[in-house]
């Protein structure tokens, strides 16, 4: 059972470029989302997608886009990257009523230098 | 806006100690309350899930408890173990069933052999 998978696992960006963040999720959930996670942050929400073709923004969105194409896949891009943009990135999804709690993919850790 | 913390934000036992993780928010009106482990380098495990009308779940050497009305959820861990030390977060589903999954910055618990 894969659950959610995150690609890339890391990344070393300069600053300005850009990149694509993908993940995946075979068990049919209608909810994704994207968090950060930074030292003494705690977690937080970029993101979310409730469905197919929609998004969402969340608590910290400036600086992001996102796309929901297929239900399983849920992109994060970085269209010009800053430093402050360095941070572990964590893909999570849940079933629509959210009653079974979300499950999180391994992470990715980008460094913008 | 509802607020998560975590008391303390880290604690080091002795193997066997059985010992108390505290979570308190400052909202009451949440669907559910989700304990998670991490560890380093690592991504989110789900340990306990608890939904806004129970009082607690068990899981092996594991129980969380949540009080609702007084905005407490405790994550006890009996006869602890090495293999235990990770950081522990609390999450809250804010708002109903469309809110957002709302993080505690985490408790970094370390039991020495």
């Amino acid at each position: 059972n894969a659950g959610v998978t995150q690609t890339p696992k890391f990344r070393v960006l300069k600053t300005g470029q850009s990149m694509t963040l993908l993940c995946a999720q075979d068990m049919n959930h209608e909810y994704m989302y994207w968090y950060r996670q930074d030292p003494g942050m705690g977690l937080r929400l970029i993101h979310y997608s409730v469905g197919e073709g929609t998004t969402a923004k969340g608590e910290v969105p400036d600086g992001y886009n996102v796309s929901r194409l297929k239900k399983q896949n849920f992109l994060l891009g970085l269209e010009s990257a800053a430093p402050s943009q360095t941070s572990v990135y964590f893909c999570a999804s849940s079933h629509y009523d959210r009653a079974y709690g979300y499950t999180f993919g391994s992470g990715t850790r980008l460094t913008v230098v | 806006k509802q607020e998560v913390t975590q008391i303390p934000a880290a604690l080091s036992v002795p193997e066997g100690e059985n010992l108390v993780l505290n979570c308190s928010f400052t909202d009451s009106a949440i669907y559910n309350l989700q304990w998670f482990r991490q560890d380093p380098g690592k991504g989110l495990t789900s340990l306990l899930l608890i939904q806004s009308s129970q009082r607690e779940q068990t899981s092996g050497r594991l129980n969380a408890s949540l009080d609702k009305s007084s905005g407490r959820s405790t994550l006890y861990i009996a006869a602890s173990q090495p293999g235990d030390s990770a950081t522990y977060l609390c999450a809250v589903l804010d708002g109903g069933s469309q809110g957002n999954l709302i993080f505690g910055k985490g408790t970094k618990l370390s039991v020495k052999p």
